[in-house]
């Protein structure tokens, strides 16, 4: 059965350093989605992705965070100057076009990577 | 405004018991879907069920069934039978339609922790 994969599966770094997440989606899916959940929390909507553009983002995507879409299978999350505060599990998320309009659609999500910020 | 409310931040029940986990929702979009997801303690998310907000009868996917009652914005998923391997955190997550966005992020709740006792 397809899944959505990310790697790594933990990254540690210090802080005021670059990461990138990658994700490589469910192969079919046009949507992408970045999540977060600090330990502990809820989850959290990052950005949505279609179209090679951002479709949504929340207020916590900020100018230091980034998506890509390098190739036609990765799709990445970029933090450039990594805060305390940004540690925490990142979920990759992708869903195929709706049905129409309607929002009825599945998202099938990665295994997360934990962000340890020291 | 809380648009996902889960007031039931731990439960536990008996093995081979059903068990009700509590949410409600915020929404004026009369087009939206609901969606429960499991997280084991090892990370990743596990959808379980989805109810659309059209829909006419209870969704249910096998030992899971949700608890639709559209006047009162709830969304209880009911799981029977409980088995050892249910303990996790279970989140209840909301889907909106929004006329201009083909993004649809998802907005999570606050999780419910389910043990389940031997």
């Amino acid at each position: 059965e397809p899944e959505v994969t990310q790697t790594p599966s933990h990254q540690v770094t210090q802080m005021g350093q670059e990461v990138i997440l990658r994700c490589v989606p469910i192969s079919n899916h046009l949507y992408f989605y970045w999540y977060r959940q600090i330990l502990g929390q809820k989850v959290e909507f990052l950005v949505s992705f279609y179209n090679n553009e951002i479709s949504e983002k929340s207020e916590i995507f900020d100018d230091q965070f980034s998506v890509e879409r390098p190739d036609g299978s990765n799709f990445t999350l970029k933090i450039r100057s990594t805060k305390l505060e940004d540690s925490a599990m990142y979920f990759c998320a992708s869903s195929t076009r709706d049905r129409g309009r309607d929002p009825h659609n599945e998202q099938f999500f990665g295994p997360g990577t934990r962000l340890t910020v020291l | 405004a809380q648009k996902i409310t889960q007031t039931q931040p731990g439960m536990f029940v008996q093995e081979k018991e059903a068990v009700t986990l509590d949410c409600t929702y915020d929404t004026s979009d009369p087009s939206y879907g609901l969606f429960w997801y499991k997280q084991p303690s090892s990370g990743e998310m596990i959808f379980l069920i989805y109810q659309g907000s059209y829909d006419q009868q209870n969704a249910t996917e096998g030992r899971y069934s949700l608890n639709f009652q559209k006047a009162r914005k709830s969304a209880n998923l009911v799981i029977s039978a409980s088995q050892l391997g249910d303990s996790a955190m279970y989140f209840c997550a909301m889907r909106e339609r929004q006329a201009q966005n083909y993004g649809q992020n998802f907005v999570f709740g606050p999780g419910t922790r389910l043990s389940v006792l031997p």
